[in-house]
């Protein structure tokens, strides 16, 4: 089945901690994403990436980290300069091209306690 | 910024109607419209993609584009209870970055 993978569904962070959302597609896709999704605020973008070894910051991409070492994978350090990390996490994936869809992975929802 | 609206506020039909749902958007050069549908605690799923200008209709879904006035619009005719979910809009202005509105909650009533 090819697909976007999302590990895990539900994390809890301490105050002070770094965690790692892990992201995976088999979709041969060339361009990631990751987006925050909190009540009533929509999708907001933290960081994408078009191609390995390169990304981009989104519109708030402060205290979080990313890497794309693989074409498959784009993982999501949310780190503890993130002040309120408490928040529903997607990953999408695309072709790269203006017009090609984002397909979305099935979200990890984070909590802090 | 590139802005993308959603009209607020839960939207609630009754079963076998049409539910209207409509979207603005600020910037001129946006290229590709996507409407999205989310349950619940779900992912975003694909519901119908727009590039031109006009109608697009897929099954009970039509996509309605007006590049001139900056909306995309989506009707959902004989709404189903299935189809309560909120409905996100999405704009790609040529970046490969999408920018989507807060999104409609559609509550269907059987």
């Amino acid at each position: 089945d090819g697909g976007i993978t999302q590990s895990p569904k539900y994390l809890f962070r301490k105050e002070g901690q770094n965690v790692t959302l892990s992201c995976e597609q088999n979709l041969n896709h060339d361009a990631m994403y990751w987006y925050r999704q909190d009540p009533g605020q929509g999708l907001r973008l933290i960081y994408y990436s078009q191609i390995v070894n390169d990304f981009q910051k989104g519109d708030i991409a402060e205290g979080y980290s990313v890497s794309r070492e693989k074409k498959e994978s784009f993982p999501l350090t949310v780190t503890s300069a993130q002040k309120n990390p408490t928040a529903f996490y997607l990953c999408a994936s695309s072709m790269g091209q203006a017009t090609d869809t984002q397909y979305f992975g099935p979200g990890t929802r984070l909590t802090v306690l | 910024q590139k802005e993308v609206e959603q009209n607020s506020g839960p939207l609630s039909v009754p079963e076998g109607a049409i539910a209207s749902l409509n979207c603005t958007y600020s910037d001129r050069v946006s290229q590709s419209f996507f409407w999205y549908r989310q349950y619940s605690g779900k992912s975003p799923e694909l519901i119908m993609s727009i590039y031109s200008n006009g109608d697009k209709e897929d099954g009970r879904f039509t996509a309605q584009l007006n590049k001139a006035s900056q909306y995309v619009s989506l009707l959902i005719r004989d709404s189903q209870p299935s189809d309560s979910a909120t409905y996100l809009c999405a704009v790609n202005g040529g970046n490969n970055r999408l920018a989507f509105g807060k999104g409609n909650q559609v509550v269907v009533i059987p």
